[in-house]
């Protein structure tokens, strides 16, 4: 089955530097992936839709400046936390869909913790 | 705007009761509809989907859920849950025709089973 890889799975910065967390589509090819973010207690919030090849579609409140997506291959998207700040603790999960189909798979998620 | 509701935030069962988690969702046009299961300390988990045909979707893990047109719901069901069914369960929503193909979430439920 379709298995998607995030990593890493915990880390912890000082405040003002950066963070990369990459997505893999282990067995398949994703042309699009998703990143979320999760709060405590709280539900996922879609951050932006990473599109093999071209630029990140961002929602509404999310700074695409802040949150730099980088989607260079079919199997490979990065989330890099420029300046990372407390605030920017979270949960960040990446989901992919095999092409051509409805449904998701997700990573097991990022827990970024800013000191 | 497509927008989640899921009623219970926190349910506690005795092992072998029955479970019923709610989901109502906001769209008028044409959905997809999943419900999604984290295991503490681990990735989602897809439980079930529905995208046409027979209302009554089952699931694995002996869950089931019903999609009531009417009603916009897809209710979460499972006539007698384990211990090992404690963890947080999420409803999503997906539009059709998909334009970002993306996922809309619930707050999310979090069940505790007691042995």
């Amino acid at each position: 089955g379709a298995v998607v890889s995030q990593h890493p799975s915990r880390v912890i910065c000082k405040s003002g530097t950066s963070v990369k967390i990459e997505c893999r589509s282990l067995d398949f090819q994703a042309t699009t992936m998703f990143w979320y973010r999760q709060f405590p207690k709280q539900s996922l919030m879609l951050m932006a839709t990473s599109n093999e090849g071209s630029k990140a579609t961002y929602e509404q409140g999310v700074e695409k400046d802040k949150f730099l997506i980088n989607h260079a291959s079919l199997t490979l998207s990065t989330l890099t936390v420029t300046s990372a700040h407390p605030e920017d603790s979270s949960f960040y999960i990446c989901s992919a869909s095999l092409e051509g189909a409805i449904g998701y798979t997700f990573g097991s998620g990022t827990r970024l913790t800013v000191v | 705007a497509q927008s989640v509701s899921q009623h219970n935030h926190h349910v506690i069962l005795s092992e072998a009761a029955s479970l019923e988690l709610g989901c109502n969702y906001s769209y008028g046009g044409t959905v997809n509809l999943f419900w999604y299961v984290q295991y503490p300390g681990q990735h989602l988990q897809l439980l079930l989907k529905y995208f046409s045909g027979d209302p009554l979707v089952k699931g694995i893990k002996g869950f089931e859920a019903e999609f009531i047109k009417s009603k916009f719901s897809f209710n979460l069901r499972k006539p007698s849950v384990q211990w090992s069914d404690t963890a947080e369960y999420f409803c999503a929503v997906n539009a059709r025709p998909a334009g970002a193909n993306n996922l809309f979430f619930g707050t999310g439920t979090r069940l505790t089973v007691i042995p």
